[in-house]
């Protein structure tokens, strides 16, 4: 069985200060992990993902996640925060030896960055 | 850019009403997927689909069933809308391979009285 856990269901940060948005996981090989992104009333968008190789992937907007296989945490980060960012982001993960199409969600965890 | 559509952004209906939410995508892809969003409790897959013809269950199948009969089409039924079904419905895309990233179509607020 797989599962996420994003451990806190909201994050508050001043513009300009670095954000993190954690995530942890469990499945029973190795992950492919992903960040996803839903802004009010639409639905979500694909923000970077963890295949294998570099531990620290860089994806869209300036996100970054850094692949810490020994804690199973999967962290989305950004240097600089913006106002724009405030938003619901989502981290998935899927067995690579399991169905395809299976991947599971955490429950979200909601960004607000304040000018 | 890949773009999935659903064909309504709001939805009521009434209880014991059959219920049909389609979903399309352009972007030739295998995979096709439904989940319901609810506060709280995130993204929880209700069924998918790898192939034309070709689903299976996900975590919450029960009191919905899903047709596929065209690679662009995927489409989910509430054979007898109940109130617990109110949400929000998503509606994904992805190629065939366990590393691809699922577009997202903008989602159905169903809401069943």
């Amino acid at each position: 069985a797989q599962s996420v856990a994003q451990p806190e269901d909201q994050v508050n940060v001043a513009e300009g200060n670095p954000l993190t948005v954690k995530c942890t996981y469990s499945v029973s090989g190795n992950p492919y992990l992903f960040w996803y992104v839903q802004y009010p009333n639409r639905g979500l968008q694909f923000l970077l993902k963890y295949i294998t190789g570099d531990n620290l992937v860089k994806g869209s907007y300036g996100f970054e996640a850094e692949f810490n296989k020994s804690q199973t945490s999967f962290h989305l980060k950004k240097p600089s925060a913006l106002v724009s960012d405030s938003a619901l982001y989502f981290c998935a993960v899927r067995d690579q030896g399991t169905n395809a199409g299976k991947s599971t969600f955490g429950d979200g965890t909601t960004l607000t960055v304040k000018p | 850019d890949v773009k999935v559509t659903q064909s309504s952004r709001y939805l009521v209906k009434r209880t014991g009403e059959k219920v049909f939410l389609e979903c399309v995508q352009d972007m030739d892809h295998e995979n096709m997927f439904w989940y319901r969003q609810d506060p709280g409790l995130g993204l929880r897959l209700i069924y998918f689909s790898y192939d034309v013809k070709m689903k299976e269950k996900g975590d919450i199948p029960e009191g919905y069933s899903v047709s596929r009969e065209k690679k662009e089409r995927f489409s989910l039924i509430l054979e007898s809308a109940s109130t617990n079904q109110t949400s929000m419905y998503l509606c994904a895309s992805s190629f065939v391979g366990s590393y691809n990233e699922q577009f997202f179509g903008p989602g159905t607020r169903l809401t069943v009285l």
